[in-house]
């Protein structure tokens, strides 16, 4: 159980293009879940948490315009990457809080964005 | 201060041996506890939770809290080099509220 999955595990696209990321819970209801980002050697930076129905909270520093998160059911949260530059290059990795469990967050396999 | 530490490692262990691997926390009011294993080039991976003072054993892998010190640890008995990867601390405030994570400490497991 407590399967999260995450489409496309990696995409390349053109500078000034937009790339939408899906996160799926696939056995578990989830009210919240959350978007990081990792760059090579560093550590998890939570970019936003979102919750079903509302509007995503953005972390400090994180620009919601160009990062858009929509919490659309329990089962699915989207991120996209709008007018994508070189410096957007990542990893994209969601979790999502399964709301019959304490606070347990199970994380998705990742996207690997490639901006050209 | 971090809201929580870890030493970043590399923590080298041979093959066999006990790792221990550490993690402090700033905020007394933290609920719940977590380690994270990520292979390079993965995403992170639950092994164990922990929400009470003590130890909390689970196969190899043995969670222990103290939330007096504020300090949370793993202990991995048989180590294999397949645990080599980095383990994330995470700590929750309370239940509704996000996870913060450590920096990540690095094990290798000498063969």
């Amino acid at each position: 159980g407590a399967v999260v999955s995450q489409h496309p595990s990696w995409v390349i696209c053109k500078s000034g293009t937009s790339v939408k990321i899906e996160c799926r819970s696939l056995d578990f209801q989830a009210t919240t879940m959350f978007w990081y980002r990792q760059f090579p050697k560093q550590s998890l930076m939570l970019m936003a948490t979102s919750n079903e129905g509302s509007k995503a909270t953005y972390e400090q520093g994180v620009e919601k315009d160009k990062f858009l998160i929509n919490h659309a059911s329990l089962t699915l949260s989207t991120l996209t990457v709008t007018s994508a530059h070189p410096e957007d290059s990542s990893f994209y990795i969601c979790s999502a809080r399964d709301r019959s469990a304490s606070a347990k967050q199970y994380f998705g396999p990742g996207t690997r964005l490639t901006v050209t | 201060q971090k809201e929580v530490e870890q030493n970043s490692g590399p923590l080298s262990v041979p093959e066999g041996a006990i790792a221990s691997l550490n993690c402090t926390y700033s905020d007394r009011g933290s609920q719940s506890f977590f380690w994270y294993r990520q292979y390079s080039g993965k995403s992170p991976e639950l092994i164990m939770s922990i929400y009470s003072n003590g130890d909390k054993e689970d196969g190899r892998f043995t969670a222990q809290l103290n939330k007096a010190s504020q300090y949370v640890s793993l202990l991995i008995r048989d180590s294999q080099p397949s645990d080599s990867a980095t383990y994330l601390c995470a700590v929750n405030k309370w239940q509704g509220g996000k996870l913060i994570f450590g920096q990540g400490t690095e094990l290798s497991v000498k063969p």
